[in-house]
């Protein structure tokens, strides 16, 4: 399954929306579907984990939807940490693996 | 609370083998709930799966690699390991070993990361 992630740049300012794609070339299990963020120098962050759900300590100014091929992230309001690379990721069971989108990244406009 | 930390060598030659470890701190690599995993990200590029282990010794591995590399686990030492071997230029890389959940306790996501290191494949 390939994972692509639109648009590869999002040109922003504090305190807009952001709206970030990730597409599927094979309809996937919303339960298989997760979201992170990177920071220059550090490791990824769970986001969002099973399309929707955030993982402990997110802010619920991020949101995740979407189902069979086409999922989202959501930023309604962007915070100056939030300024980033987003990351969707996905699993498949057969055979077990996981396949990242090449990314998008969000700077300040 | 867990931790994970990468250790070993920085730079291997090529065609040698690339050996890394993460220790878990805070938290037990026997836990039935977890897989354990490693993640490479080359310089200024995104993120590939490399593969997993659980605490028995069962692996799933990244096919395009699955040729080259090992992953085992050491409970006595609270330690996974990688091996890579034949490496070239294409595999400097910064490696992460990482945690996920096994699907009958959570989906699938990796919920905690070590903090990298790098690996450089140079003569």
């Amino acid at each position: 399954i390939v994972l692509t992630q639109s648009p590869g740049t999002l040109s922003l300012s504090p305190g807009e929306r952001a709206t970030l794609s990730c597409r599927t070339s094979q309809s996937v299990s919303s339960s298989y579907l997760a979201w992170y963020q990177q920071k220059s120098g550090q490791a990824p962050r769970l986001l969002i984990y099973g399309s929707s759900n955030r993982a402990t300590g997110i802010p619920d100014r991020f949101s995740g939807s979407g189902s069979g091929t086409d999922f989202t992230l959501t930023i309604s309001r962007l915070e100056p940490e939030d300024f980033a690379v987003y990351y969707c990721q996905q699993y498949d069971t057969t055979p077990t693996s996981f396949t990242f989108g090449p990314g998008t990244t969000v700077d300040i406009k | 609370q867990l931790q994970l930390q990468e250790s070993g060598p920085g730079l291997v030659r090529p065609s040698e083998t690339l050996s890394l470890h993460c220790t878990v701190s805070g938290g037990s690599i026997t836990n039935s709930n977890y897989y354990w995993g490693w993640i490479r990200q080359p310089p200024g590029k995104g993120l590939e799966w490399i593969g997993s282990v659980y605490h028995s010794g069962t692996t799933y591995y990244n096919p395009s690699l699955s040729s080259r590399i090992t992953i085992s686990v050491d409970t006595s030492k609270n330690q996974f390991s990688l091996r890579l071997s034949s490496v070239s230029a294409a595999d400097t890389a910064v490696y992460y070993c990482a945690r996920h959940p096994v699907l009958w306790f959570a989906d699938p996501g990796f919920d905690i990361w070590g903090q990298g290191t790098l690996v450089t494949a140079s003569s």
